[in-house]
């Protein structure tokens, strides 16, 4: 498709779950972002893919989330042993690289940790 | 802490009125971004102001940039209930990460 596309749109999961949030960034685009948000609240910066460079991990809340990106393409999101307070929206983002251009969001993944 | 803060948090006016929402961030910048959000779900960019520019406008938008205080403002003129929506600043620090504000929540009433 032409924009960021990230699944699943809503996840339901018990606490102490693992989960797993997929982005599809613009086919191109070399920089990815993940962000959380409450209900509510601002645009929390969780993780950082730039091109082949060391990704910006300093969002991250604890070490139960973890990012990977599969070169310039699909980049997945886990969370382990879930916990209450990781019920967020997850946002992706994408643009053509690090300089300054337009940034893209997907949709969101909807997470309610029950 | 967030790079940017926007205030006012919340802003209710009546349709056909212009609404002045405005960021204030901490560090030097390559650009401000701002966006729109509805329904808590996917942010949309609306414009973008380079740090050499200093007024900037899209439609009913106009952005404008005080990189000597800091601060951008957006205003929307002649509002539509259709603009009830949150609307977010953006700053890039660093190698490329975009960090946001709290956001304005937006009611523009019929």
């Amino acid at each position: 498709g032409a924009g960021v596309s990230q699944s699943p749109s809503n996840k339901v999961t018990e606490k102490g779950k693992d989960v797993e949030l997929r982005c599809d960034p613009i086919s191109g685009h070399t920089a990815l972002y993940w962000y959380r948000q409450r209900l509510g609240q601002g645009l929390e910066f969780l993780i950082y893919f730039q091109g082949n460079s060391a990704p910006d991990k300093s969002g991250l809340p604890s070490d139960r989330f973890s990012a990977e990106r599969t070169g310039e393409s699909v980049s997945t999101l886990t969370i382990q042993r879930t916990q209450q307070e990781d019920s967020a929206v997850y946002l992706c983002a994408s643009s053509q690289d690090s300089s300054g251009n337009t940034i893209y969001f997907g949709e969101g993944s909807w997470l309610t940790v029950v | 802490s967030q790079q940017g803060e926007e205030d006012p948090q919340a802003l209710s006016i009546q349709e056909g009125e212009n609404a002045t929402m405005n960021c204030s961030y901490k560090t030097s910048i390559n650009n401000l971004q701002w966006y729109r959000q509805n329904s808590g779900r996917g942010l949309v960019h609306l414009i973008l102001i380079r740090s050499n520019e200093r007024e900037k406008h899209s439609g009913r938008l106009r952005v404008t940039l005080d990189t000597s205080k800091k601060s951008s403002s957006l205003l929307i003129t002649a509002s539509r209930a259709a603009d009830t929506a949150s609307y977010f600043c953006a700053s890039i620090l660093g190698m490329g990460k975009l960090i946001f504000g709290q956001g304005t929540e937006l009611s523009v009433k019929p």
